[in-house]
């Protein structure tokens, strides 16, 4: 059954540090997402991406993140110049035409 | 702003019972209701996606029902089982590309 992959599944940086997150969405799919999720909270909505473009973005989603879809099936998500308050779980999805959202297994982000 | 409530916050049953999750929302005028399972420190697995103009979705000894015009929706597991222990989420989408908000999630624990 095709599945969402993630990697790394945890990654510690320096805060300041760049980190990029990487997903392969499942093949036929268009629609690809980031969510995040900080320990005990929600999960939240940072990012949509359609037709290569930036669909929708959150609040959360300021100049420090970046998402690019750099081949026909990876999608990334940057971060740059991280800082602690940016440890999460980041969580990619995608979503084909019936609308059905599957989620990879994230990513840990640890922010030093 | 749409705004998506889940109670009961946590739920303890012994193994055999049926139980109900119940979902709501504030905005009702929503494209799809997605639920989610998420096991401790993992990612969210896809059980049942009910569209706006559907009533109910069911799969194995779960059923999710929509009641668009109150705002709510509830997943009912049958005959529950300790495999079932996890935290259930719902997720509402307004449109076809557009982000899902999420709840905060049942946790349930079911005893042996």
């Amino acid at each position: 059954e095709p599945e969402v992959t993630q990697t790394p599944s945890h990654q510690v940086t320096q805060m300041g540090q760049e980190v990029i997150l990487r997903c392969v969405p499942i093949s036929n799919h268009l629609y690809f997402y980031w969510y995040r999720q900080i320990l005990g909270q929600k999960v939240e909505f940072l990012v949509s991406f359609y037709n290569n473009e930036i669909s929708e973005k959150s609040e959360i989603f300021d100049d420090q993140f970046s998402v690019e879809r750099p081949d026909g099936s990876n999608f990334t998500l940057k971060i740059r110049s991280t800082k602690l308050e940016d440890s999460a779980m980041y969580f990619c999805a995608s979503k084909g035409t019936r609308g059905e959202q599957f989620f990879g297994p994230g990513t840990r982000l640890t922010v030093l | 702003k749409q705004e998506v409530t889940q109670i009961p916050a946590a739920l303890s049953v012994p193994e055999g019972e049926n139980l109900v999750l119940n979902c709501s929302f504030t905005d009702s005028a929503i494209y799809n209701l997605q639920w989610f399972r998420q096991d401790p420190g993992k990612g969210l697995t896809s059980l049942l996606l009910i569209q706006s103009s559907q009533r109910e979705q069911t799969s194995g000894r779960l059923n999710a029902s929509l009641d668009k015009s109150s705002g709510r929706s509830t997943l009912y597991i049958a005959a529950s089982q300790p495999g079932d222990s996890a935290t259930y989420l719902c997720a509402v989408r307004h449109t076809n590309a557009g982000k899902s908000t999420f709840g905060d999630g049942t946790t349930l624990t079911v005893k042996p």
